[in-house]
């Protein structure tokens, strides 16, 4: 089955307690990218990747980092999280014009 | 500036037609896109314009006029199931609207 799988999907911690959201994809598609998902604001691009090795940001980057190694997977990673930083977080692969969403990471930053 | 607006909220009855309109100011665009999200779930596709005109699928069609940087989303024979969050997205600059949130009642 063509899926984006994301993980964790909830997530409780502490600020400053660097953690990494996964996200892999099954479909061979270049383009994947990360957004957060806040009320009334709708989603916000953090950082996209054409290819392996490429990446880019987005709208929102303070505070995030990507890595590309490989096609199926682009991690997104929080060095130092803070409370501001509390969101749902999808992550997205796309074909064409047309993106997969991955299920969603609620992360809590207490 | 850039931006994607679009209504906060819709209500509709069942078997009614509703359209979601959306204007778009972006520096990168090569087409409008549109997603739906039921709470608690992720955005999935709905469609895609690249050229002015109305693009039908199914129930949904959705229509685009790029020398007005306007399009909207039509959705016909209303039905429970519609009740969720539509957005639209430019395509090139990758930016969503704040979403509209649709309202179908019985």
């Amino acid at each position: 089955e063509a899926q984006v799988t994301q993980n964790p999907r909830y997530l409780i911690t502490v600020t400053g307690k660097k953690l990494t959201v996964t996200c892999s994809q099954n479909m061979n598609h270049e383009y994947m990218s990360w957004y957060r998902q806040d009320p009334g604001l709708g989603l916000r691009q953090i950082y996209y990747s054409m290819n392996v090795e490429v990446t880019d940001k987005g709208d929102v980057p303070e505070g995030y980092k990507v890595s590309r190694k490989e096609k199926r997977n682009f991690p997104l990673i929080l060095e130092s999280p803070s409370p501001n930083q509390t969101s749902l977080y999808f992550c997205a692969s796309s074909l064409n014009n047309e993106q997969f969403f991955g299920p969603g990471t609620r992360l809590t930053v207490l | 500036g850039q931006s994607l607006e679009q209504p906060s909220e819709v209500t509709a009855v069942e078997g009614a037609i509703v359209q979601i309109n959306c204007t778009y100011q972006t520096s990168g665009f090569y087409g409008l896109s549109w997603y739906q999200q039921h709470d608690g779930g992720a955005p999935t596709f709905l469609s895609y314009n690249a050229l002015d005109g109305l693009e039908e699928t199914g129930r949904f069609s959705s229509f685009l006029s790029r020398s007005d940087s306007y399009g909207y989303l039509l959705l016909q024979e209303l039905q429970m199931k519609d009740s969720a969050s539509y957005f639209c997205a430019v395509w090139g600059d990758m930016r969503f609207g704040a979403g509209t949130r649709l309202t179908v009642k019985p």
